[in-house]
């Protein structure tokens, strides 16, 4: 079945840690997305890719940081995990054109302690 | 960068209708979308509005108005399974999508 696989889709992780959360997708999209999503406050852009080999910084990007080697795959790292970084993180990827829609992952919910 | 505004709940009957406002500010405007989110579920497409109007999908429309920065999501003959968050977004230039903080409607029997 196509769509957006991440994982994984929970875990609780120690301050301090390094932690990488991978997203891959099989649909041939050209963009991808990472957001985290916190009560109240919304769907938050953390890091983008509008094609292989390119990324650039979302509104919450410090403390992670991206890669995007290859269309598919586009992994998320925590270099050094801190308690504000507790989140349920979505990956999302869409296909250029003027609809543009994001075709979201499932999810990881990830807790810092 | 995106200034979305939409209010965080709201209550309806089953059957009835009900219009969930959303007001932006934007540094460059390039299309406006709504989003479903069901509890601890990922966010699926509803409706994407790049011109001033009506968008109508089955018992889900979208209105956009550019020059006032506001948009709706109108759901009609409301059931059960419309008890969900409706996220507004709106998407700049570099093609990237912003979020509001969400709305999250119950319906009642």
């Amino acid at each position: 079945i196509a769509g957006i696989t991440q994982a994984p889709t929970s875990q609780i992780l120690a301050a301090g840690r390094r932690m990488t959360l991978r997203c891959t997708q099989d649909m041939r999209h050209n963009a991808m997305y990472w957001y985290r999503q916190d009560l109240g406050l919304g769907l938050r852009l953390i890091h983008y890719s509008n094609t292989a080999g390119t990324t650039g910084k979302g509104e919450v990007p410090d403390g992670y940081s991206v890669s995007r080697a290859n269309t598919d795959d586009f992994p998320l790292t925590l270099a050094s995990a801190v308690p504000s970084q507790t989140s349920v993180y979505f990956c999302a990827s869409s296909k250029a054109g003027d609809s543009g829609e994001l075709f979201f992952g499932e999810g990881s919910r990830l807790t810092v302690l | 960068g995106q200034n979305i505004d939409q209010p965080t709940e709201m209550t309806a009957t089953e059957g009835a209708i009900v219009q969930i406002n959303c007001t932006y500010q934007t540094s460059g405007f390039n299309g406006l979308f709504w989003y479903q989110q069901h509890a601890g579920e990922a966010p699926t497409f509803l409706s994407y509005n790049v011109l001033d109007g009506l968008e109508e999908k089955g018992r889900f429309s979208s209105f956009l108005s550019r020059s006032k920065g506001y948009s709706y999501l109108l759901l009609k003959e409301l059931q059960m399974k419309d008890s969900a968050s409706y996220l507004c977004a709106v998407r700049d230039q570099d093609y990237k999508l912003s979020f509001g903080a969400g709305t999250t409607v119950t319906v009642r029997a």
